[in-house]
């Protein structure tokens, strides 16, 4: 199957500095790209839709000036977590959408390895 | 938006029997129903699907059923095996303007004892 490339796999960072995680498909194109949130035993939690090319679109309740997602071309989304606090510890997993049968994200998803961030 | 319950939230078996996890959906939209498995520390994995024009699905030992009038799917696993042991997903599609979007459950550890 497509392969979506996630790094870092994890990050220790101080209290108050921003962290940038990148979401790569390696080997298909996907307009759209998926930002998760998970927690330790609990399910995965759509943080943001990221479209390429426009702005991303949030879930409600997630911040999007602490959440920046960039997603400027076919291949890459980046998830910046800026001034990033202890309550911001988590791991983090993308997806990406390859087409599908019905067109364009109509495909199976793929996730990346995810990105475990601890702030201190 | 959808809401999709997920139950049991832990289940243990011993080797060799079945596992059933159960799901239901609030959008009669949904469309798309996948399963994930994932290990611990790592990515979930699909490991099957169903469409909402087929009723189920089989594909070895794991087997997906769906019945849309009351909106609920279930993953069917036989003669489980250890390596079967992980946290599995169900989830729900639905399209939000352009969008398709996923809304998972919370999740079934299940414990395959040897």
């Amino acid at each position: 199957g497509a392969v979506v490339s996630q790094h870092p796999s994890r990050v220790i960072c101080k209290s108050g500095t921003s962290v940038k995680i990148e979401c790569r498909s390696l080997d298909f194109q996907a307009t759209t790209m998926f930002w998760y949130r998970q927690f330790p035993k609990q399910s995965l939690m759509l943080m943001a839709t990221s479209n390429e090319g426009s702005k991303a679109t949030y879930e409600q309740g997630v911040e999007k000036d602490k959440f920046l997602i960039n997603h400027a071309s076919l291949t890459l989304s980046t998830l910046t977590v800026t001034s990033a606090h202890p309550e911001d510890s988590s791991f983090y997993i993308c997806s990406a959408r390859d087409v599908g049968p019905g067109g364009a994200n109509t495909g199976e998803l793929f996730f990346g390895e995810g990105s475990r961030l601890t702030v201190l | 938006g959808e809401n999709v319950e997920q139950h049991p939230s832990t289940l243990s078996v011993q080797e060799g029997d079945s596992a059933v996890i159960k799901c239901t959906y609030s959008d009669s939209a949904s469309n798309y129903f996948p399963w994930y498995k994932q290990e611990l520390g790592k990515r979930p994995q699909l490991i099957i699907d169903i469409r909402s024009n087929v009723g189920e699905k089989k594909d070895q030992r794991i087997a997906v059923t769906l019945n849309k009038t009351a909106k609920h799917f279930s993953l069917h696993i036989t003669e489980t095996q250890p390596e079967d042991s992980a946290v599995y997903f169900c989830a729900a599609r639905t399209r939000e303007g352009s969008n398709y979007k996923l809304t998972f459950g919370k999740g079934t550890l299940l414990t395959v004892n040897p």
